[in-house]
């Protein structure tokens, strides 16, 4: 069973547009949720995270909203750049214990100049 | 140091060998995970270390994999008689409290042929 299942798998935007990526999760003991950025040959990078404290967090030009009801979060990318080219990860974790992450399956977004 | 070291950054071992993966954490840093990442998808946990002790086990898949962290800093990843299917990027992280987020090291790549 996937905890945390992540769409689209791919895309494809043009420079300055807007990236959305979504994730629905399944375990409502989840209260901390991140976005992580990975470019080839590197490990995950943290982006931005949230908890379920508060519906919508910004930092730049990322944004991360959160739907608590619907057990849904995503992150929105303004004005993308052809170096936000890479793969975007959501996970998932609870307090409380090792804090272990659950991770999505990853999107690879491509922006184009 | 700066960042989260592994080494060697590549490994091609024969199946049935005994491979060790070394993880040197952000000083300071009491918290270290390692997760495993297959082509196309996700990091998946493995292990975390709260200091000295292996705090949480969980993911382990089976009793060849093993893992320690002596005098709470450095970090190996041991695996025994490995076989084709352990072939993956095997990721370490560390952070002060895993709660507000990790830092992952650029991993090492594991081939078993």
């Amino acid at each position: 069973q996937q905890q945390v299942k992540q769409s689209p798998q791919s895309l494809i935007v043009q420079k300055g547009g807007i990236s959305i990526i979504n994730c629905a999760y399944e375990n409502t003991a989840f209260d901390y949720f991140p976005w992580y950025q990975q470019f080839p040959g590197k490990g995950p990078a943290l982006l931005i995270a949230i908890r379920p404290d508060v519906s919508e967090k910004k930092e730049g030009r990322f944004t991360i909203s959160f739907n608590k009801s619907a057990k849904q979060f995503s992150l929105h990318i303004m004005d993308s750049q052809p170096g936000d080219s890479a793969t975007y990860f959501c996970a998932a974790s609870s307090r409380g214990g090792s804090e272990k992450l659950v991770f999505g399956k990853g999107m690879k977004l491509t922006v184009n100049p | 140091g700066a960042g989260v070291s592994q080494t060697p950054s590549n490994k091609v071992t024969e199946k049935g060998k005994y491979v060790e993966l070394r993880c040197d954490p952000i000083s300071g840093h009491t918290a270290l995970y390692w997760y495993r990442q297959s082509l196309g998808q996700g990091p998946e946990f493995l292990i975390y270390f709260q200091g000295t002790g292996a705090a949480d086990d969980s993911g382990l898949p089976n009793d060849r994999f093993f893992a320690v962290r002596p005098e709470g800093s450095v970090s190996t990843l041991k695996i025994q008689r490995t076989e084709r299917g352990d072939s993956a990027v095997y990721l370490c992280a560390s952070s002060l409290t895993g709660y507000d987020g990790y830092t992952f090291g650029s991993g090492t790549r594991l081939t078993v042929v």
